[in-house]
Order: C-alpha cells, then structure tokens, then sequence
C-alpha cells in the first residue's frame, strides 16, 4: 500500500513563509507523479491551488508556489496572509491511481 | 464555469448499497481528456481518493476499495455515478465529485470540486 506523508502540522507568522512538503513511500518524487495541492477550510470543499508540480490555477494567489526539493514535491507559502490557516494536502500520481497526502494543518499565529 | 452537483440518500443502511451521482454542468462529460473522480473525507480525517472514470467508461479504482466500488457515466445526461457495496459505518463520510484532467506523460491536474454531500451509514 503506497503512503504519502506530510506534515502534521506547521505554524507560521503573518507574513512570514512556510513549506510544506510530499513525500512517497515509493521514493524520490519526481515531476512524472504529477504532485496536486489544495486547500480545505473547515466545512468546505476543497479548492485545488497547483497541479503538476508547479503550474497555478486562474485562481491561486501568486505567493503559492510549488516545486520539487530533496526528493519531495513542495508547496511554498510567502508572505502568508491569515487566511491561509487551513488543511493543505498534496496528491500524488502512480500510472493511473493517485493517493492523497494525510494533510497538513497550517496554522497563522 | 464548470461545476458539479453530488446528489443521493445521506442515510443508507449498513450492508446496502450506497449510490450517488455527480451532474456536471458549465461543460460536456464527453470533453476529452477529462476523468471523473469520487473522493471521500471521513469526519474530521483526511481525503480518500475512490476512483475515477474517463466519459469512454474507462475506469481507475482505489486498490483498498476496488471489490466493493463501480463508477459508471452517463454522457446523455451529463452524470457520473457511484456505487459502493456492502457498506459500514466506516463508510460514513462525505463523498466528493470532482474533475481532474490527465495525460499520462504530461500532466494531471484537478480543478473542479463539487461541494460535497454526507453519507451516513446506520440502522
């Protein structure tokens, strides 16, 4: 059974940047797992930020980025703002199937 | 836009079948391209993706759900559905549809969510 880890949770100052990393069980990340971020709210649905390692929706703000660092797909957040406290989980590709990330709960303080 | 719609029974009883259907509207199902996927959220737990399906009918299914889960499509109406079997109260969550986009080789990106629906799974 493949597992994808991240963070718990993070905590992070206004303004501040923070990152948030995916891994695989199955080893080095590459851009061919084709790594998805989102964002959940409490009671919300989730809203897709990036796909395919780096590329932004119409909608995602300009201070997320994504990438890939040590062998893990990466989600950057600079000057983080206070709504950005939320879940964020990654989802990774494997020739078909994909598996989402256990999450990580980001915290603005 | 495009946007999607869960629909079906937020109560099921254990060992029946839960089914939901997604409608899309804002685009056709038959874009090419285009898969179909159901994803689930236990209360307060993480994302489970359950599978998805491409409008040809070509199907991909979570290892760990696969011998209970059909996902099937209906372009005339712009649908997608979901059948689980023999359902728990483990099953208890609230199942999503969304879009995701896939060539393999290239990219996968998902965009659209729909805004998810409660099933609860009890006698």
């Amino acid at each position: 059974q493949t597992v994808v880890t991240q963070e718990p949770s993070l905590t992070v100052s206004p303004g501040g940047t923070v990152t948030l990393t995916c891994a695989s069980s199955t080893g080095a990340v590459t851009s061919g797992y084709y790594p998805n971020w989102f964002q959940q709210k409490p009671g919300q649905a989730p809203r897709a930020l990036i796909y395919s390692t780096s590329n932004k929706h119409s909608w995602t703000p300009a201070r997320f980025s994504g990438s890939l660092l040590g062998g893990k797909a990466a989600l950057t957040l600079s000057g983080v703002q206070p709504e950005d406290e939320a879940e964020y989980y990654c989802l990774l590709y494997y020739g078909g199937s994909v598996v989402f990330g256990g999450g990580t709960k980001l915290t603005v303080l | 836009q495009v946007q999607l719609q869960e629909s079906g029974p937020g109560l099921v009883k254990p060992s029946q079948t839960l089914s939901l259907t997604c409608t899309v509207s804002g685009g056709s199902i038959s874009s090419g391209g285009y898969y179909w996927s159901w994803i689930r959220q236990h209360p307060g737990k993480g994302l489970e993706w359950i599978g998805y399906i491409y409008y040809s009918g070509s199907t991909y299914y979570n290892p760990s759900l696969k011998s209970r889960v059909t996902i099937s499509v209906d372009t005339s109406k712009n649908q997608f559905s979901l059948k689980l079997s023999s359902v728990t109260a483990a099953d208890t969550a609230v199942y999503y549809c969304a879009r995701a986009w896939l060539h393999p080789g290239l990219s996968l990106k998902f965009d659209y969510w729909g805004q998810g629906t409660l099933v609860t799974v009890s006698s």
